[in-house]
């Protein structure tokens, strides 16, 4: 079993719908956790970073982390055609290996106009 | 612009074959990481400098790979005979270490470079 888990989709909603996507994870040490979008055949774009449990907004992107059910989540508002893309959770524990970042498989995202 | 670059984006090569690809991260970074993605997956660690220190090589590092990162600048990544599995896209992130209390740091990545071994 994986670390970390992450529905692969494809995720498809109409141009406007709230676009709702999530993780869950077994590593109790990590403590960081990041959203990246990656379109085809590009590297990923750091979305959101979070430290711990809680709730963070930016602009149309809102990120929770529930430490206590290990399970992140992302919100995208007004989604538009050009959120299609794969987005990919990641996350790390503090202190030693460098905070390597291990991440979900991603789920790939359609917003239909 | 002043992201991290990797070079060359795209590399095809015959089975057996050596391949270097060279990423250059953000200037101020102190930290620099190479990750691999396989299709359909998300990326994968392989190994990490801070400064021109390499601290730590994933298990997926096999003998076949060495990176370098002389004077903490850009680093390289060698892959000497090549086998088909070596296949994938290879990404460099870099991050900047600014507390030195080896707190997690945001990852940037580059474009990445897309290995085929024919």
């Amino acid at each position: 079993q994986k670390e970390v888990e992450q529905d692969p989709g494809p995720l498809s909603v109409p141009e406007g719908a709230i676009v709702s996507l999530n993780c869950t994870y077994s590593n109790s040490a990590f403590q960081y956790f990041m959203w990246y979008r990656q379109y085809s055949r590009k590297g990923p774009e750091l979305l959101m970073y979070t430290y711990s449990s809680g709730n963070k907004e930016d602009g149309r992107f809102t990120a929770q982390v529930d430490k206590s059910s290990k399970y992140i989540s992302l919100f995208i508002r007004d989604s538009q055609p050009s959120d299609s893309a794969t987005y990919l959770c990641a996350m790390s524990a503090a202190g030693a290996a460098g905070n390597k970042l291990t991440f979900g498989g991603g789920t790939r995202v359609l917003v239909k106009p | 612009d002043t992201g991290v670059s990797q070079d060359p984006r795209h590399k095809i090569t015959k089975r057996g074959q050596n391949v270097t690809f060279r990423c250059d991260p953000i200037s101020e970074h102190n930290r620099l990481y190479w990750y691999r993605q396989t299709l359909g997956q998300g990326p994968e660690f392989l190994t990490y400098f801070q400064n021109e220190a390499q601290l730590e090589k994933s298990r997926l590092l096999s003998d076949r790979f060495s990176a370098e990162r002389p004077k903490g600048s850009f680093s390289t990544l060698e892959i000497q005979r090549t086998e088909q599995g070596d296949s994938a896209m290879y990404l460099c992130a870099s991050s900047l270490d600014y507390l030195g209390q080896g707190s997690s740091d945001e990852q940037f990545f580059g474009p990445g470079t897309r290995l085929t071994v024919l």
